[in-house]
């Protein structure tokens, strides 16, 4: 079965430090593909990242960055230098290429409280 | 370029009454359809999907319903809001090109009191 799994559910932290959110996903399809979405107070979902399940490279955008490891299949999440800005509900999001419409499978979220 | 918009923005009804939440997207053209719900401090709950006109699949059962009269448009409705309709609603659209990458509208926060 198919599952997202973020046990982080609120992580605070002081402005300008690193901070890792963590995601671990269960899939049986070998063809699948990982996303992060960010959600800040205003309520819009904003994508960040996909990932398809054959491309294991670490992405580096900014000060974020995605580690993909399907040993472990987790696929976290840094943020490098935190910024108030940051602060929102972080999601992680798996699609298999079996599912119908690639529909999205959600983590619960983890709530991210970057203080000045 | 895409915009997609949902109204009304925040709303409060009671229980009983009916609902209609509208979404549309502009600057594309037989986008995939869909909405969510979110409720308090919870993950994502995919309502129902539309990949085209008059096609709309449910994923749960429950006391709401939607409608994708046009191309762009997306309505969830219900004849009788419970208390536990309480939520954020989300619509959101995609193109089977984008795999999975949604873009979603602003929300509609409802409290059925």
């Amino acid at each position: 079965a198919q599952k997202v799994t973020q046990a982080q559910t609120e992580i605070s932290v002081v402005e300008k430090e690193d901070v890792t959110l963590d995601c671990v996903y269960e899939t049986r399809d070998t063809t699948y593909y990982l996303f992060w979405y960010k959600q800040p107070p205003s309520g819009e979902l904003v994508f960040l990242i996909r990932r398809n399940s054959f491309d294991e490279q670490n992405e580096i955008s900014g000060r974020y960055s995605w580690n993909f490891q399907k040993s472990t299949s987790s696929f976290n999440f840094t943020i490098t230098a935190s910024q108030v800005v940051d602060s929102a509900v972080y999601f992680c999001a798996l699609s298999e290429a079996a599912y119908s419409n690639y529909q999205l499978i959600w983590g619960a979220g983890t709530k991210l409280i970057i203080k000045p | 370029s895409q915009t997609i918009h949902q109204w009304p923005a925040t709303l409060v009804q009671p229980v009983g009454s009916p609902l209609s939440l509208e979404c549309t997207v502009e600057g594309t053209s037989n986008p995939n359809l869909y909405w969510y719900r979110q409720a308090a401090g919870r993950g994502l709950q995919l309502l129902f999907y539309s990949v085209g006109i008059g096609q709309i699949s449910s994923e749960v059962p429950q006391n709401l319903s939607a409608s994708r009269p046009q191309d762009r448009q997306f309505i969830l409705s219900s004849k009788k809001l419970l208390l536990s309709d309480s939520g954020f609603y989300l619509c959101a659209w995609a193109t089977d090109r984008m795999i999975g990458e949604l873009f979603f509208g602003e929300g509609s926060r409802l409290t059925v009191l």
